[in-house]
């Protein structure tokens, strides 16, 4: 069955700290991975995709790897900020045109 | 810039009733997508739109499920007789022909007692 694994479940960091978030998966063809950000009671919103062929793609201050071989990726966050207070979210296509597995994500607190 | 926006923000029905949940994706996309998130769960799939049909749909998406897109802007998701376990956040997404991209709306909250 495709899964999507995250760890960890929740995070809390200092204003200014990096973080990283781990994300394993089993889903079979691979198509692309992706990142999404959650606010509380809002849509999730892109961060990255990543191909097969990518291993690493930055979006300011988020950095996300792929180990296509071991199906892994990684968000890592520099400097956070209060704002990075989210849901982070891995989500694997499939196929070219598939529906996405989901993560459970992982929930991120910056505190002051 | 353009986003997909969902009416209404929250909605509280009784178990049995019927419910429509509006979203107006943006306005060059073609393909839709409805998802939901119980509360402290994942996101999952409901369904696919494209060219006026279904193109596809998880196990969620049983009879008492129907998607529509009456109109040249709106795409509503229908459950015909709310349970209980309906209670979610639903998300509508959309993309454009050749992007992989989805955006997703802020979504319903649906409370169903």
């Amino acid at each position: 069955k495709n899964q999507v694994e995250q760890s960890p479940q929740s995070l809390i960091i200092l204003e200014g700290k990096n973080c990283t978030l781990q994300c394993n998966y089993t889903v079979s063809p691979f198509s692309n991975l992706r990142w999404y950000k959650q606010d509380t009671g809002r849509g999730p919103v892109s961060l990255t995709i990543m191909t097969f062929s990518e291993n690493t793609k930055s979006n300011g201050r988020y950095t996300a790897t792929l180990d296509a071989d071991t199906k892994q990726s990684s968000l890592h966050i520099t400097a956070s900020q209060l704002s990075d207070s989210a849901s982070y979210i891995c989500v694997v296509r499939a196929d070219s045109w598939g529906k996405f597995q989901f993560g459970a994500g992982t929930q991120v607190v910056v505190t002051p | 810039e353009p986003e997909v926006t969902q009416t209404p923000s929250h909605q509280v029905t009784q178990m049995g009733q019927e419910v429509i949940l509006r979203c107006v994706p943006i306005s060059n996309h073609l393909y839709f997508y409805w998802y939901r998130q119980i509360l402290g769960q994942k996101v999952e799939f409901l369904v696919s739109f494209y060219n006026n049909e279904i193109s596809e749909k998880s196990e969620i998406f049983d009879d008492q499920f129907s998607v529509e897109r009456p109109d040249g802007s709106n795409f509503t998701l229908k459950i015909r007789s709310t349970k209980l376990e309906d209670s979610a956040m639903y998300f509508c997404a959309s993309r454009s022909r050749g992007s992989d991209e989805q955006y997703f709306g802020p979504g319903t909250r649906l409370t169903v007692t």
